[in-house]
C-alpha cells in the first residue's frame, strides 16, 4: 500500500444525490490533490491543497466542492453531477508542493465513480 | 494540441521482448520527466524519473529523454508478465503541476 487511503472504492450515484469522497494519507505529506481520471484521457488536476490551504481550483465545476480539515484529510463532496462525471477520482499527496527535485507523489487507489 | 502525446494501445508483447513506450510533448519549459504505472484497480505508482535530457537505468528499465526532439521514452527489458500495467508519463516544468500523458496499456503475453 501506498500510504493513501481512499474511500468508498467505488460509488453508484443518482444525479440528484450527493455523496462524499474521502482521502487519508499516513505519510506525514503536506500536499495532497484530487484528480480525475477518465478512459483515454490524461490525469485532470482538479484541486491542490497545500498545509491545508487550497493553492489551485483548476476551473473545476461548483458541483464539486472540496474540503481538507487538516494535512492527513481530504474530502471531495458531490452533488447533482452528471453522467460524464463518471470516472476514477484518485488522491494523490507530497511531502510539500511540488516544487523542483520533489516529484514523487503517492496516489491511493481511487474511487471509481459512476453517475446514474 | 495537447501539451503531451502518448498512444493509449492497448500494446501486446510476448515474455522476454524488449517493450518501448514513448511520449511526446510540446513545452519546451518541462524539465521534470517521469514514468508511472498503474497497475489495474490500483493508483499510479512512480517508476522512473529523469532530469532535463539523458538517460536513467534502474534494473530493466532504461528511461530516455530527448529534449531537443521533445520526446521521452521508457525502455522495458526481459518483458515479464507482471510488467502488464498501464504506463504513463509525465511531466513538470518547477511549479507545482504535474501534466500527464493518456497511458499506454500494456501487456505481457507469456
Amino acid at each position: 500500500e501506498t500510504g493513501v487511503t481512499q474511500t468508498p472504492r467505488h460509488l453508484v450515484m443518482g444525479m440528484t444525490n450527493k455523496k462524499s469522497l474521502k482521502c487519508e494519507q499516513h505519510l506525514g505529506h503536506n500536499a495532497m490533490y484530487w484528480y480525475k481520471q477518465s478512459a483515454k484521457k490524461p490525469l485532470e488536476l482538479m484541486f491542490v491543497y497545500n498545509f491545508k490551504e487550497q493553492t489551485e481550483n483548476n476551473s473545476v465545476p461548483s458541483r464539486f466542492s472540496p474540503e481538507c480539515p487538516n494535512s492527513s484529510h481530504l474530502f471531495l463532496h458531490l452533488h447533482t453531477l452528471q453522467p460524464e462525471d463518471s470516472a476514477l477520482y484518485l488522491c494523490a499527496s507530497t511531502s510539500n508542493p511540488l516544487r523542483d527535485g520533489n516529484t514523487e507523489a503517492f496516489f491511493g487507489q481511487g474511487t471509481r465513480l459512476t453517475v446514474v | 494540441q495537447k501539451e503531451v502525446e502518448q498512444d493509449p494501445g492497448p500494446l501486446s508483447v510476448p515474455e522476454g521482448a524488449i517493450v518501448s513506450l514513448n511520449c511526446t510533448y510540446s513545452n519546451s519549459a518541462f524539465q521534470y520527466f517521469m514514468w508511472y504505472r498503474q497497475y489495474s484497480r490500483k493508483g499510479p505508482e512512480l517508476l522512473m524519473y529523469t532530469y532535463s535530457s539523458g538517460n536513467k537505468e534502474d534494473g530493466r528499465f532504461t528511461a530516455q529523454v530527448d529534449k531537443s526532439s521533445k520526446y521521452i521514452s521508457l525502455f522495458i527489458r526481459d518483458s515479464q508478465p507482471s510488467d502488464s500495467a498501464t504506463y504513463l508519463c509525465a511531466m513538470m516544468k518547477g511549479n507545482e503541476k504535474l501534466t500527464f500523458g493518456t497511458g499506454t496499456r500494456l501487456t505481457i503475453i507469456p
